[in-house]
């Protein structure tokens, strides 16, 4: 059983269309992040949310950890071809610094 | 500044032999990550250091794998002997503490 469930697995869209990928558990988190990575590179720190309810805007991206802080997430506006990649949340339980990380999504913007 | 460094980035091997990754954290990051990424099961932590030291190596598979970091500024994961089932692409990542993890380009294993 994945301690965070990505949704939805894949993701092919036309540019200018707009999306949203959910991260969601039954655990609750003391932060939350998100990642892209890209073929061949590992993945890249986008966000950070560690307090219930907060949303954060990264230009066309926006992200959203829940209330109950046991799920996330990530709308983008307008995708673009340079959105291609595999979005991964990634959570840390109490004060451990390990991550836990779901399986991720990944998203094709076709142009 | 440079970034993590991995290497090899690819490695193609028998099943039998023995696999050694290696791993360069960023300057000044005390913490130390390794993982295993593949379709079935994504990014898993393997193990990781905090100031050199190991602190949860319950992600290691099984005793075929083991790793080391010796100083502050290199690491290795050793799999011996290796199998099949291990060929994934194998992350490091390096941290400061309670910071973001910076992540090195993998290496992708190949055990035929």
């Amino acid at each position: 059983t994945q301690l965070l469930e990505q949704s939805p697995q894949f993701l092919s869209i036309q540019e200018g269309e707009n999306l949203t990928v959910y991260c969601n558990s039954s655990s609750v988190f003391s932060s939350l992040q998100w990642y892209r990575q890209e073929p061949g590179e590992g993945p890249v720190l986008l966000v950070t949310v560690v307090t219930g309810g907060e949303v954060k805007k990264l230009k066309r991206l926006t992200f959203q950890f829940g209330d109950a802080r046991k799920d996330s997430s990530l709308h983008i506006t307008a995708a673009q071809p340079g959105d291609t990649g595999l979005y991964l949340c990634a959570a840390r339980q109490g004060g451990s610094e390990k991550l836990v990380f779901g399986k991720g999504t990944k998203l094709t913007v076709n142009p | 500044d440079a970034g993590v460094i991995q290497s090899p980035r690819h490695e193609v091997t028998e099943m039998g032999q023995e696999v050694t990754l290696r791993c360069k954290p960023i300057s000044g990051h005390n913490s130390l990550f390794w993982y295993r990424q593949t379709m079935m099961r994504g990014l898993e932590l393997l193990i990781y250091f905090n100031n050199n030291v190991p602190i949860d190596d319950s992600g290691m598979p099984e005793d075929r794998f083991s790793a080391k970091m010796p100083n502050a500024s290199f690491s290795t994961l050793k799999i011996q002997p290796s199998e099949p089932r291990d060929s994934a692409v194998y992350f490091c990542a390096s941290m400061e503490v309670y910071n973001e993890q910076f992540f090195g380009p993998g290496t992708r294993l190949t055990v035929l």
